[in-house]
C-alpha cells in the first residue's frame, strides 16, 4: 500500500465545474503540499499547509490531521487548470524530502 | 530570479553507457533534492544534499547511481552501465533548507536508456 494515495486517478470536468481531488496519508508527517504538472512541464509548488484551509485564487486546500485527509477544490474550473495534480508529504526531520502520491490526471473541457 | 534549471533536457544512452545529469538550483538555496518519476508514476525521493553533504542518500536505488554537489551548488547525478529500467524523468529540487520552506523545482531531464 501506497503512504500517499490520492483519487481519483483521472478527472475529466466541463469547464465552470467545481472539482475535488483527495489524498489520503499512512505516514505521520510534518506538512503536506499540492503540487501541479503541466504535460512536459515541471512541477510548480501551489500549496503547503499543515492545519486548517489555504485559498490562492480559485484554488482551495484543506487538511484533516486527525484523519489523514487532504482535498484540493478548484472552483470554476478552466481549461487551462488541466494537468496532473499531485500530492505529497513531506516527512519533517533532517531531510525534510517528499513522497508523493501518484497524481491525479485533469482534464477540464471546454 | 531564475529558477531551477537542469541540462540537458532530453538524453537518449544506450544501455550500458554513463550518463551525468545537471542541476543548477536558485541562487542561495542550500538543501537540493535528486527524485525521479517513472512514466505515470509520481516522483521518487534518490537523495538530498545540505551544502556540500549527502545528509540522505536512502533513495538512491543501488551503486549504480551516485551524485555530487562539490561546492554546494551545482550538483551532478551520475548513473554508471545504465539500464533500460533507468529510464526515467530525473528532477531536481531546490530550498532555502528550513525545514518549513517550499521546494522548487526544475523542468527535469528525461533520460531514455535504449
Amino acid at each position: 500500500k501506497n503512504e500517499v494515495e490520492q483519487s481519483p486517478q483521472n478527472l475529466t470536468a466541463q469547464e465552470g465545474e467545481f472539482i475535488t481531488i483527495n489524498c489520503s496519508y499512512s505516514v505521520g508527517i510534518s506538512a503536506l503540499h499540492w503540487l501541479q504538472q503541466h504535460p512536459g512541464g515541471g512541477i510548480v509548488s501551489l500549496f503547503m499547509l499543515s492545519s486548517g484551509k489555504k485559498k490562492h485564487g480559485r484554488l482551495i486546500a484543506t487538511i484533516n490531521i486527525q484523519e489523514k485527509h487532504s482535498s484540493l477544490h478548484i472552483t470554476a474550473s478552466h481549461p487551462r487548470d488541466s494537468a496532473v495534480y499531485i500530492c505529497a508529504v513531506s516527512l519533517g526531520g533532517a531531510t525534510n524530502k517528499l513522497i508523493f502520491g501518484t497524481g491525479t490526471l485533469l482534464a477540464v473541457q471546454p | 530570479g531564475a529558477g531551477v534549471s537542469q541540462t540537458p533536457s532530453n538524453k537518449v544512452t544506450e544501455k550500458g553507457k554513463y550518463v551525468e545529469l545537471r542541476c543548477d538550483p536558485i541562487s542561495g538555496h542550500t538543501a537540493l533534492y535528486w527524485y525521479r518519476q517513472s512514466l505515470g508514476q509520481g516522483p521518487e525521493f534518490l537523495i538530498y544534499f545540505q551544502g556540500t553533504g549527502a545528509a540522505d542518500d536512502s533513495g538512491l536505488p543501488n551503486d549504480r547511481f551516485f551524485a555530487v554537489r562539490p561546492e554546494g551548488s551545482v550538483s551532478t547525478l551520475k548513473i554508471q552501465r545504465t539500464e533500460r529500467g533507468d529510464s526515467a524523468v530525473y528532477l531536481c529540487a531546490s530550498s532555502s533548507g528550513l525545514v518549513t520552506d517550499t521546494q522548487y523545482f526544475g523542468p527535469g531531464t528525461r533520460l531514455t536508456v535504449l
